[in-house]
């Protein structure tokens, strides 16, 4: 297993343009999350894949946000007309299906977006 | 009911020392309580897991010990080392959900 990447490491932006964010998985990981964490917090949970389908969504996850998983591989995340307070590390993990109870997630380095 | 309360909130230790850090919890449907480590501008990376049926669980230095009654705990960092210095998250999922609750962190300085 190569781990799970994201790209771009980092991402400087200024407010109001958008910005997209890429994760690949650990291969044969059928499920992939992502997770936003601020400085001195905990990682928050946004939203998660089994596969291409998108299950579960945080009320974090504004209309501004959009994220897929075309075809069950990488994903996007999207965060349209950025805000100050979208300035975070933007987090992705991935586990595989165990069969019962809730699986190991293994994360990536994450991506820092500075919104200025 | 999601929240998962960890403390303290930062930690000194002497190398050699043990290192402990609490955890509790209140949704008894949570069934699976990972610990994770995180250096600056790093991705959070597992140490250890453990599952409600076992009250203890040790890999290497590092031992979780797991209240069901108390809906409490706890990780254990036996002999600590100046590479242990990092930051320190609970966790707990389950509940119909594979997302996972994190504490707020306990920052650790392990000093030489």
């Amino acid at each position: 297993d190569t781990g799970v990447s994201q790209n771009p490491r980092h991402k400087i932006t200024k407010r109001g343009q958008n910005v997209t964010f890429r994760c690949d998985p650990i291969s044969e990981h059928n499920r992939l999350y992502w997770y936003r964490q601020t400085l001195g917090q905990g990682p928050e949970f946004l939203t998660y894949f089994q596969n291409e389908a998108q299950l579960e969504k945080s009320r974090l996850l504004s209309d501004r946000f959009s994220a897929e998983r075309p075809k069950g591989s990488f994903s996007t995340l999207e965060i349209q007309r950025t805000e100050q307070g979208d300035s975070a590390m933007y987090l992705c993990a991935s586990s595989r299906t165990s069969g019962g109870g809730t699986d190991t997630q293994y994360f990536g380095p994450g991506t820092r977006l500075t919104v200025l | 009911q999601q929240q998962v309360k960890q403390s303290p909130q930062s930690l000194i230790v002497q190398k050699g020392g043990i290192s402990i850090i609490n955890c509790a919890y209140e949704n008894t449907a949570f069934d699976y309580f990972p610990w994770y480590q995180q250096f600056p501008g790093k991705g959070p990376a597992l140490l250890i897991a453990i599952r409600p049926d076992v009250s203890e669980k040790k890999e290497g230095r590092f031992t979780i010990s797991f209240n069901k009654s108390a809906k409490q705990f706890s990780l254990h960092i036996m002999d600590s080392q100046p590479g242990d210095s990092a930051t320190y998250f609970c966790a707990a999922s389950g509940s119909g959900t594979y997302k996972y609750i994190f504490g707020t962190g306990t920052r650790l300085k392990v000093l030489a």
